[in-house]
């Protein structure tokens, strides 16, 4: 199985300022045919997870331009260019170029 | 507008079996491979299984491989999880995800808010 570490596992931002996370995986997440299966979600208090970013650097639908997602290969990150306070909660990145699919422990973001 | 909701969580006994369903409704459901994510309490994520369109081909976690099957009704759009020989480590938030991608390559684009499973004595 293909293991996902990010770092850290939790961050403390003050509001407006800038965070980042890493998600590095045990495999590479590119595929032959181009392209790299690596997501991020958020999930937020008492809520479901929610997707972000899709295929290493694309926003979902009505996702902020404020959250972005880089990397390549086996190392990853995402970034909040501003953290503003609904941006709480746990955020995990997760592979999908093999089954089973696995996910990072998570890294749990707060606001100071 | 996607919606899925999970039913059928609750309490049941080590050993026992529980039936999960979840309905959906916002897209067409026969063209979409759907999937079950679990997350215990305070824990991370964990795929449990996945389902193509049709209900042909399945894929399950070892975790739970042999104990549950997953199913789909295309005629109500409705997702299933049968789960047999329940464990306490079975215990778990259970998310019905709609799934986006190609070649077996997904990824989970909506999720529904869970259903809740205890196995306790």
């Amino acid at each position: 199985d293909i293991v996902m570490t990010q770092t850290p596992l939790s961050l403390s931002v003050t509001p407006g300022q800038p965070a980042s996370i890493s998600c590095k995986s045990s495999q590479s997440l590119l595929h032959s045919d181009g392209k790299t299966y690596l997501y991020w979600y958020l999930q937020k208090p008492g809520q479901p997870p929610q997707l972000l970013i899709y295929e290493v650097s694309n926003r979902f639908s009505g996702v902020p331009d404020r959250f972005s997602g880089s990397g390549s290969g086996t190392d990853f990150t995402l970034k909040i260019s501003r953290v503003e306070a609904e941006d709480v909660g746990v955020y995990y990145c997760m592979q999908s170029i093999q089954l089973p699919w696995t996910f990072g422990q998570g890294t749990k973001v707060e606001i100071k | 507008e996607v919606q899925l909701l999970e039913s059928g969580g609750g309490l049941v006994q080590p050993g026992g079996s529980l039936r999960l369903s979840c309905a959906a409704s916002g897209f067409t459901f026969s063209n979409i491979a759907m999937s079950w994510v679990r997350q215990a309490p305070g824990k991370g994520l964990e795929w449990v299984s996945v389902i193509s369109g049709s209900g042909g081909t399945t894929y399950y976690a070892d975790s739970v491989k042999g104990r549950f099957t997953i199913s789909r009704d295309n005629s109500e759009n409705t997702l299933n999880l049968q789960m047999n020989i329940l464990r306490a480590e079975d215990t778990a938030v259970y998310y019905c995800a709609k799934l986006r991608g190609l070649n077996w390559r997904y990824y989970f684009d909506y999720w529904g808010q869970g259903t809740l499973v205890t196995v306790s004595s």
